[in-house]
């Protein structure tokens, strides 16, 4: 099975700065006949179910807001929030969906400094 | 509109069953794949299964934390899904989401808002 493992756990960033949230597959993620790496980004709010955001490690899902970007490939992936807004504030998952059981991070808990 | 609504949620006592339900709308049902994700209280994500279409054979696969236990199945003429869920266990507490994916991918891109199962005497 593969293992997601995200950095940090908890990140505090001050509105406006740059907030970066890293994520690694312990197999590679990456489908070799179409180049494409099976990886998500999910924004989940309190109370809230979660919200896709990115797919295939950095297509931003329609409406998204393009100060969210995904990079990476094969087992190292980064979401990158160019400028931290007050409604950013969440915890961001990541998922691989190359094979079953698809596995989420243990999330990362984003917070305004 | 895509929408999702689990039911069937509650208390149940250890060693116990409940199913649950997804009922959708907004998208035909019989050709999308349907996943089922759960949170513990305070807790991270975790996939707990799938089943594919008809067109794949009602493929099922599962999380190893309940593979033997839970069963995922669909009825394509009601656009449901189920989870029977047996012999549960403490640490089966949670809120259980059934997902659709997104267009264009299969990471699941439509959320219901999820219903809470707690295992308790």
């Amino acid at each position: 099975d593969i293992v997601m493992t995200q950095s940090p756990d908890s990140l505090a960033v001050s509105l406006g700065e740059r907030a970066t949230i890293n994520c690694k597959s312990s197999q590679s993620v990456l489908y070799n006949s179409n180049n494409k790496n099976y990886l998500a980004w999910y924004q989940q709010k309190p109370g809230q179910p979660p919200k896709l955001i990115i797919y295939w490690a950095s297509t931003r899902e329609s409406g998204v807001p393009d100060r969210f970007s995904g990079s990476g490939s094969a087992t190292d992936f980064t979401l990158t929030i160019s400028s931290l807004q007050a409604e950013d504030v969440a915890v961001y998952y990541c998922q691989q969906y190359y094979g079953t059981p698809y596995s989420f991070g243990q999330g990362t808990k984003l917070e305004i400094k | 509109e895509v929408q999702l609504e689990e039911s069937g949620g509650g208390l149940v006592q250890p060693g116990g069953s409940l199913k649950l339900s997804c009922a959708v709308s907004g998208f035909t049902f019989s050709g999308s794949a349907m996943h089922w994700v759960r949170q513990a209280p305070g807790k991270g994500l975790e996939w707990v299964g799938r089943i594919r279409s008809e067109a794949n054979n009602y493929a099922t696969a599962y999380a190893a934390s309940v593979r033997d236990r839970f069963t995922i199945s669909r009825d394509d003429s009601k656009n449901t899904t189920y989870l029977q869920m047996n012999s549960l266990q403490s640490e089966d507490t949670a809120v259980y989401y059934c997902t659709k994916v997104a267009t264009g991918t299969t990471a699941s891109g439509y959320w219901g808002q999820g219903t809470l199962v707690t295992v308790s005497s």
